[in-house]
């Protein structure tokens, strides 16, 4: 079974800084789609980004960029110029290729609650 | 585009009473799941439809358990004989079958259960 770790429960920034959530992730499949969601004190759950491992190239979106090393099986989540609005729980999420049986389920890490200093 | 919604978002109930979740998915979106989320902890998957198809159901979803979706559009979640076990935050989420979605699910923002 595919497990998600996310070693660091809280991390804290300063506005306008940088901050790296790490992630790590365990499976013997080489082929998979793996996620950032961000969930506000709102509580809705809301894509950051996503990388598909067959693509060396690392993934970006606007302030947000993640360090995918598929050997080492990691993924981190950078964030760039904090603001105020980051502030919330990231979990990284882990899904399997769609055409494999049971692909549909995400599997999601504990947590970090990102908390942006103003 | 509305978004996923639920239906209530808050319930209180008594040790052994039923209970019933509703979700209705961002329309024309043929999957839809179920998670729970318990404080300080990453969702985890209950169960899954694609059209009105259960087709993957997590070893979580005890008996006491059952999710519908009758007609491929909106689904319940309903939980018999509550416990207090079952206090937590239930997530549902959609996302389109074209592949060219990328495979993005879109969550709603949870219905919390407490069991007292």
């Amino acid at each position: 079974a595919q497990t998600v770790t996310q070693s660091q429960p809280e991390m804290s920034v300063q506005e306008a800084e940088t901050v790296t959530l790490s992630c790590t992730y365990d499976t013997s499949e080489s082929d998979y789609y793996l996620f950032w969601y961000k969930q506000p004190p709102s509580r809705q759950m809301i894509l950051v980004i996503r990388q598909e491992a067959y693509k060396q190239q690392n993934a970006t979106e606007n302030r947000f960029s993640v360090n995918f090393q598929k050997a080492a099986k990691s993924f981190s989540l950078k964030i760039s110029d904090s603001q105020l609005g980051d502030a919330a729980m990231y979990f990284c999420a882990y899904r399997r290729h769609f055409i494999i049986q049971g692909a549909q389920k995400l599997v999601f890490g504990q947590g970090t609650r990102l908390t942006i200093n103003p | 585009d509305t978004g996923v919604s639920q239906d209530p978002r808050h319930k209180i109930t008594k040790r052994g009473q039923n209970v019933t979740f509703r979700c209705d998915p961002i329309s024309e979106h043929n999957r839809l799941y179920w998670y729970r989320q318990t404080l300080g902890q990453g969702p985890e998957f209950l169960t899954y439809f694609q059209n009105e198809a259960q087709l993957e159901k997590s070893r979580l979803l005890s008996d006491r358990f059952s999710a519908e979706r009758p007609k491929g559009s909106f689904s319940t979640l309903e939980i018999q004989r509550t416990e207090q076990g079952d206090s937590a935050m239930y997530l549902c989420a959609s996302s389109p079958m074209r592949e060219s979605s990328g495979n993005t699910i879109y969550f709603g923002e949870g219905s919390w259960l407490t069991v007292v």
